[in-house]
């Protein structure tokens, strides 16, 4: 079946370790996401990627990097420089690089920093 | 900063009730609204994406529609089953900085009772 694979589904870190979340897609997606959950919020975007070998800053990419080297996959690596780590993270993906289409979303990775 | 506001924040309804919620969002430089439904330890599922005015769709027994000039879009559920419990969420596409995004407002937790 073709979807979106977030691993892993649950994450520990010690603070001051990087980490880098999976997320791998067999949908044939140009466009791929990355989003953050914290209780009370909405999803708000980290970084997207339209096409390999190119992805933008959301509106919280400090702290995060990412990278998009093949169409399928897009990891995102959660620094010792994010402030605030503790989190859901969901990865998305949507058939074309504009915002018409809609986001097919990951079963998400909750992420730890003690 | 752009808000996308939902309303209510939590409803609690008997099996049979209809529902209506209520996304609000700033009317201006509109492209396009998406509906989410997130059941709980699944991942987001696609509703609707609505771009023209006056637009309505319909999925089953829920349906939405769209209010471009007056910045909002209802989601409508008839006769709610146990089944439909879960957050939905809207999401307003907007560009920004010359880049374009969803900004997701704080979701809507609707629980039907048996």
């Amino acid at each position: 079946d073709g979807g979106i694979t977030q691993s892993p589904k649950y994450l520990f870190r010690k603070e001051g370790q990087n980490v880098t979340l999976s997320c791998e897609q067999n949908l044939n997606h140009d466009a791929m996401y990355w989003y953050r959950q914290d209780p009370g919020q909405g999803l708000r975007l980290i970084y997207y990627s339209q096409i390999v070998n190119d992805f933008q800053k959301g509106d919280i990419a400090e702290g995060y990097s990412v990278s998009r080297e093949k169409k399928e996959s897009f990891p995102l690596t959660v620094t010792s420089a994010q402030k605030n780590p503790t989190a859901f993270y969901l990865c998305a993906s949507s058939t074309s690089r504009g915002w018409d289409s809609p986001l097919h979303f990951g079963n998400g990775t909750r992420l730890t920093v003690t | 900063i752009l808000n996308v506001e939902q309303s209510p924040q939590s409803l609690h309804v008997q099996e049979g009730d209809s529902t209506n919620f209520t996304c609000s969002f700033p009317s201006s430089n509109f492209y396009a609204l998406h509906w989410y439904r997130w059941e709980t330890a699944k991942s987001p599922e696609a509703l609707f994406v609505m771009t023209l005015n006056g637009d309505e769709k319909k999925k089953g027994r829920i349906s939405a529609t769209l209010n471009t000039k007056e910045g909002y879009s209802y989601l409508y559920i008839k006769g709610s089953q146990p089944e439909d419990s879960a957050t939905y969420l809207c999401a307003l596409r907007i560009t920004q900085g010359g880049s374009e995004k969803l900004v997701f407002g704080k979701g809507m937790k609707l629980t039907v009772n048996p």
